[in-house]
């Protein structure tokens, strides 16, 4: 089992402010980082899954980032939304096909 | 598509008593996964299944088992429920974990042991 961790663990940002999270992960056995958006009441849903270093993915104003050398990964947000107030999970897939998730980033933008 | 069902989705149990949490997909997917997510923590990995006839245990497996018979189901079963297993759960399955895709989530059952 990885130990993945998020930072911060939560953040106020307001509107139109872009923001960035952190994900990191221990470098070896490293398979897959996924990323999830995970809305109150709500079951999580996947935005990204990356396996290559220096991969870059873009959904709308979101986007990441992965550096598989040296076990991180980075969420952007442009231009935030009050919609975009969720948690934001990365999770890491090891060899043996289990996916550990870090505990998450709770987003809140203010109107 | 119905993707991931779940069912129950609530459920109070007496501390001793058994039950089994249902989970199924329509996706066709081999890896299924079962997760408990405690208050203010992250997901926790029960137990996975790489497809059928194949399962095995993830983080916080003690006091669960899980059987997949079909690539459809994936129950997981709690033997003498005890105040610790009061949490959420989550079944999630996936055509490959590193297809970009993602894992589809079902919508959760809240458990609560008394």
């Amino acid at each position: 089992i990885l130990n993945v961790e998020q930072s911060p663990q939560s953040l106020h940002v307001q509107e139109g402010d872009s923001t960035n999270f952190t994900c990191s992960f221990p470098s070896s056995n490293f398979y897959a980082l996924h990323w999830y958006r995970w809305e109150t009441a709500k079951s999580p849903e996947a935005l990204f899954v990356m396996t290559l270093n220096g991969d870059e993915k873009k959904k709308g104003r979101i986007s990441a980032t992965l550096n598989t050398k040296e076990g991180y990964s980075y969420l952007y947000i442009k231009g935030s939304q009050p919609e975009d107030s969720a948690t934001y999970l990365c999770a890491c897939l090891d060899s043996g096909s289990r996916l550990t998730f870090g505990e998450g980033t709770q987003l809140t933008v203010n109107p | 598509n119905a993707g991931v069902t779940q069912t129950p989705k609530f459920r109070i149990l007496k501390i001793g008593q058994s039950m089994t949490l249902q989970c199924t997909q329509d996706m066709n997917h081999n890896y299924m996964y079962w997760y408990r997510q405690d208050p203010g923590m992250g997901l926790k990995l029960i137990y996975y299944s790489v497809g059928a006839g194949i399962t095995d245990k993830g983080e916080v497996p003690n006091g669960y088992n899980v059987s997949r018979s079909t690539t459809e189901d994936f129950p997981l079963r709690l033997e003498l429920a005890a105040p610790s297993q009061t949490s959420v759960y989550f079944c999630a399955s996936s055509y490959s974990p590193a297809f970009q895709e993602g894992y589809t989530f079902g919508s959760g059952t809240r458990l609560t042991v008394v």
